[in-house]
């Protein structure tokens, strides 16, 4: 079963517009949600996080937004760059171990 | 250059050889994750060690997997008689242990093609 869902595989925005992506989590158990940008042939590399108790985290242009009685949480990319363009993964973690991760949606931006 | 670094990059190899990958983690952290990706899908879960100990595996490591971390530092992740499945990104995470902060940070991953 997957545990944490990301609904649309790919997204396609213009330069200076705003990306959303978005995340659905079916296990009230997880505490903590990260999301992670990954280019091909590349490791997933860390954007930002958020804690259960909050429900927004800003840095820079990225801001995460968590709804838990939806049990949902979205990253707001403004103003998008065309260097955004990568593949965007949702992930949660239960008292601090492993990853549980989304499957992926590939962001697009075009000049 | 501080970050979690994995060797080889990629690794061809016919199936029923025994293969094995190493991961250097961020130096500070005392916490390593081993994760496999396959095409389409996100990083899944196999094990993790704090320090030596390797404290889970997941139900996708076969018997014919097996990982170490000896003295707390670098871990292997070694895996025996390959099969054409087995052909995956396996990608090695650290952490620091603290009680605010989950994050984890990844290295490039080691490719594996089983033929």
């Amino acid at each position: 079963d997957q545990q944490v869902k990301q609904n649309s595989p790919s997204l396609s925005v213009q330069e200076g517009r705003i990306s959303i992506l978005n995340c659905d989590y079916t296990n009230s158990m997880f505490d903590y949600f990260l999301w992670y940008k990954k280019y091909p042939a590349e490791g997933p590399t860390f954007l930002i996080s958020i804690s259960s108790i909050k429900d927004k985290n800003e840095d820079g242009r990225f801001t995460v937004f968590l709804n838990k009685s939806a049990k949902h949480l979205s990253l707001h990319i403004v103003p998008s760059q065309p260097g955004d363009s990568a593949v965007y993964f949702c992930a949660a973690s239960r008292s601090n171990y492993k990853l549980t991760f989304g499957k992926g949606t590939l962001l697009t931006v075009n000049p | 250059d501080t970050g979690v670094s994995q060797d080889p990059r990629h690794k061809i190899t016919k199936r029923g050889q025994n293969v094995t990958f190493r991961c250097d983690p961020i130096s500070e952290h005392n916490r390593l994750y081993w994760y496999r990706q396959t095409l389409g899908q996100g990083p899944e879960f196999l094990t993790y060690f704090q320090n030596e100990a390797q404290l889970e595996k997941s139900r996708l490591l076969s018997d014919r997997f097996s990982a170490e971390r000896p003295k707390g530092s670098f871990s292997t992740l070694e895996i025996q008689r390959t099969e054409q499945g087995d052909s995956a990104m396996y990608l090695c995470a650290s952490s620091w242990r603290t009680s605010s902060a989950y994050e984890q940070y990844f290295g490039p991953g080691t490719r594996l093609t089983v033929t």
